[in-house]
């Protein structure tokens, strides 16, 4: 199984609203990466989970809030967000093994996210 | 710092032509590892190549091939024969060393239109 999940495919919220978003990968990586990207730009980088625990975070919001559970379970929590939050999330994983540095990202279909 | 251009915003070009996408990097890291991503309008980013800064060998891969060359610190990415399924945005990314837990440096992205 080479295939990372994200669910949901399409997820509209309004500012006050708490969601979440899930992702989940199968090929024993310990690596796992949420990416915030907007049309017509490449991903920007928000968390990297290593071995379980947050390894970067690129200064992203409180309102934006990561979760790793297991090695195979990532999610992003959401809450207040406010409408230029409005993107495609991408969440990606990796072996993870050798820092990091050198290993290919497979990546999940994204969730395209609107806020109003 | 790491930087990673590329020029071409979009391209566009008639089924069966060639085409070739630059990628120009900078890195004071003597150790790097550079990749191209494929983002058809599906939105998953599809990790096509890796090459670490030590191995200047070109690369091909079916109608797909890359120039590595470290004395202009470009890594070009051609498509021979292009093809309507070849239509996608495609990144060329740089990888930070060791400890900074893989963190991608993403162009711009460069925007392919294959028209039949």
């Amino acid at each position: 199984d080479t295939e990372v999940t994200q669910t949901p495919k399409h997820l509209v919220m309004g500012m006050t609203n708490k969601k979440s978003l899930k992702c989940e990968q199968h090929m024993g990586h310990r690596a796992m990466y949420w990416y915030k990207q907007k049309a017509k730009k490449p991903p920007e980088l928000m968390f990297v989970y290593s071995y379980e625990k947050l390894s970067i975070n690129e200064s992203v919001p409180s309102r934006f809030s990561p979760e790793c559970p297991n090695s195979s379970l990532l999610n992003l929590h959401l809450h207040a967000l406010q409408p230029e939050d409005s993107a495609l999330y991408l969440c990606a994983s990796s072996q993870g093994n050798s820092g990091g540095a050198r290993d290919e990202q497979f990546f999940g279909p994204g969730t395209r996210l609107t806020v109003l | 710092a790491q930087k990673v251009t590329q020029a071409q915003t979009e391209i566009s070009v008639v089924e069966k032509e060639d085409v070739t996408l630059d990628c120009v990097y900078e890195t004071r890291d003597t150790t790097y590892y550079l990749f191209w991503y494929k983002q058809p309008p599906s939105g998953e980013l599809v990790f096509l190549i890796r090459r670490n800064s030590f191995d200047e060998q070109n690369e091909i891969s079916g109608r797909y091939s890359w120039n590595f060359q470290k004395s202009t610190s470009s890594f070009n990415f051609t498509i021979t024969a292009s093809q309507v399924v070849d239509s996608a945005v495609y990144f060329c990314a740089l990888s930070e060393p060791y400890n900074q837990g893989g963190k991608l440096i993403f162009g711009q992205g460069t925007e392919l239109s294959v028209k039949p």
